[in-house]
């Protein structure tokens, strides 16, 4: 596609759900990251995928987020028992390489009640 | 973590004035890039600095970078109202992502 979607844009989940959030990247882009970003904050990095595999996953904050990138080109975000503090836009980027300038999807904004 | 500090978090200006922010970082840096968000979404990138460059202009834009003073400066001249966003500057530290500061949020009035 032209740039990179995210999959819903919003998404109100109850304490104790599980959700998955959903990123396509530009095609041909092998670099792809996900970033959470708070209110008033900047975006605090994820996981980045390099093709299929997690190349560095140490932003995730505990062993109930899971992501994963099958095919090299989309990419699902999972969270598993979700907490009100989970609460904040989810974004997803992709670059032709890694190093170089990031294209960044709209953001998942997720509400946990 | 946040690596980077953006400065001042808020600054309000005029149409057709200048606008100035900056950004500390604490760790060396492959590249340092600033982005602009629109609405809380979407981050839209703006321009890239590599380490061993010192001024770099787009447009109505132009960053400096100081690596001896860990520091960067991003100057928007002849602002528009369309300039209001916030922007955040970004580091490439050599491990492939980046850390994004805070931010500064940018009013420019008609």
């Amino acid at each position: 596609g032209a740039g990179v979607s995210q999959t819903p844009s919003n998404k109100v989940t109850e304490k104790g759900k599980y959700v998955e959030l959903r990123c396509d990247p530009i095609s041909g882009h092998t670099a792809l990251y996900w970033y959470r970003q708070s209110l008033g904050q900047g975006p605090e990095f994820l996981i980045y995928f390099q093709g299929t595999g997690a190349a560095d996953d140490s932003g995730l904050p505990n062993d109930r987020f899971f992501a994963v990138r099958p095919e090299g080109s989309v990419s699902t975000l999972k969270i598993q028992r979700t907490e009100r503090g989970d609460s904040a836009v989810y974004l997803c980027a992709s670059s032709v390489t890694a190093g170089g300038g990031y294209t960044f999807g709209s953001g998942t904004r997720l509400t946990v009640v | 973590s946040q690596q980077g500090e953006e400065d001042p978090q808020a600054l309000s200006i005029q149409e057709g004035e200048n606008a100035t922010m900056n950004c500390s970082y604490k760790t060396s840096i492959n590249n340092l890039q600033w982005y602009r968000q629109n609405s809380g979404r979407g981050l839209v990138h703006l321009i890239l600095i590599r380490s061993n460059e010192r001024e770099k202009h787009s447009g109505r834009l132009r960053v400096t970078l100081d690596t001896s003073k860990n520091s960067s400066s991003l100057l928007i001249t002849a602002s528009r109202a369309a300039d209001t966003a916030s922007y955040f500057c970004a580091t490439d530290a050599g491990y492939s992502t980046l850390t994004f500061g805070k931010g500064t949020m940018l009013l420019v009035s008609p």
